[in-house]
């Protein structure tokens, strides 16, 4: 069972383009996180976010987490080649939670 | 700030040897590190929770004697892969928890077996 669900799975945009990426679950997470994977290199946070609505900007790119923190969503304004990579969303369930549940990650393609 | 290494980050093995793979957090203790395997095009998986000074807790699957996890000081953690076979060829990853939920990653490790 995949607690948390990422769609789309595979994305291929122009540069240029705006996308938006889902992270949802019918689960409750105290807290969730966001990374970007490039191939062969370990996956880099990006950005946390621990309140029901709240939302981070980081440059281009807007994080959103539900109001129930039960999803949340990733928004990239005008892509750029070097956005593209593996993004992957990592919840956890409550504040004493060790483990983090991943969910299957978003490969994005920015095409130049 | 929040920087974990891994060594080496290319390996490559004969069947049955074993091989060792080191995970450290540079500029802070970390008294759980995590040890991940991920298959090509795929999410990360889970193999085991490393605590300081304690035995590894691993996921259901993994088999602790064939994926043995010291982590002997706040720095440190070793994974080590025995009597290797090449089903066990993989990029496998550490991460090291710093705040309350969030962890670092190191930057891999790819095994190949021979």
């Amino acid at each position: 069972t995949q607690l948390l669900e990422q769609s789309p799975q595979f994305l291929s945009i122009q540069e240029g383009e705006n996308l938006t990426v889902y992270c949802n679950s019918s689960s409750v997470f105290s807290s969730l996180q966001w990374y970007r994977q490039e191939p062969g290199e370990g996956p880099v946070l990006l950005v946390t976010v621990v309140t029901g609505g709240e939302v981070k900007k980081l440059k281009r790119l807007t994080f959103q987490f539900g109001d129930a923190r039960k999803d949340s969503s990733l928004h990239i304004t005008a892509a750029q080649p070097g956005d593209t990579g593996l993004y992957l969303c990592a919840g956890a369930r409550d504040q004493g939670a060790q483990k983090l549940v991943f969910g299957q990650g978003t490969r994005l393609t920015i095409n130049p | 700030g929040a920087v974990v290494s891994q060594h080496p980050s290319r390996v490559i093995c004969k069947s049955g040897t074993s091989v060792k793979i080191e995970c450290r957090s540079l500029d802070f203790q970390a008294t759980t590190m995590f040890w991940y395997r991920q298959f090509p095009k795929k999410s990360l998986m889970l193999m085991a929770t490393s605590n300081e000074g304690s035995k590894a807790t691993y996921e259901q699957g993994v088999e602790k004697d064939k994926f043995l996890i010291n982590h002997a000081s706040l720095t440190l953690s070793t994974l080590t892969v025995t009597s290797a076979h090449p089903e066990d060829s993989s990029f496998y990853i550490c991460s090291a928890r710093g705040r309350i939920w969030e962890q670092y990653f190191g930057p891999g490790t790819r095994l190949t077996v021979t």
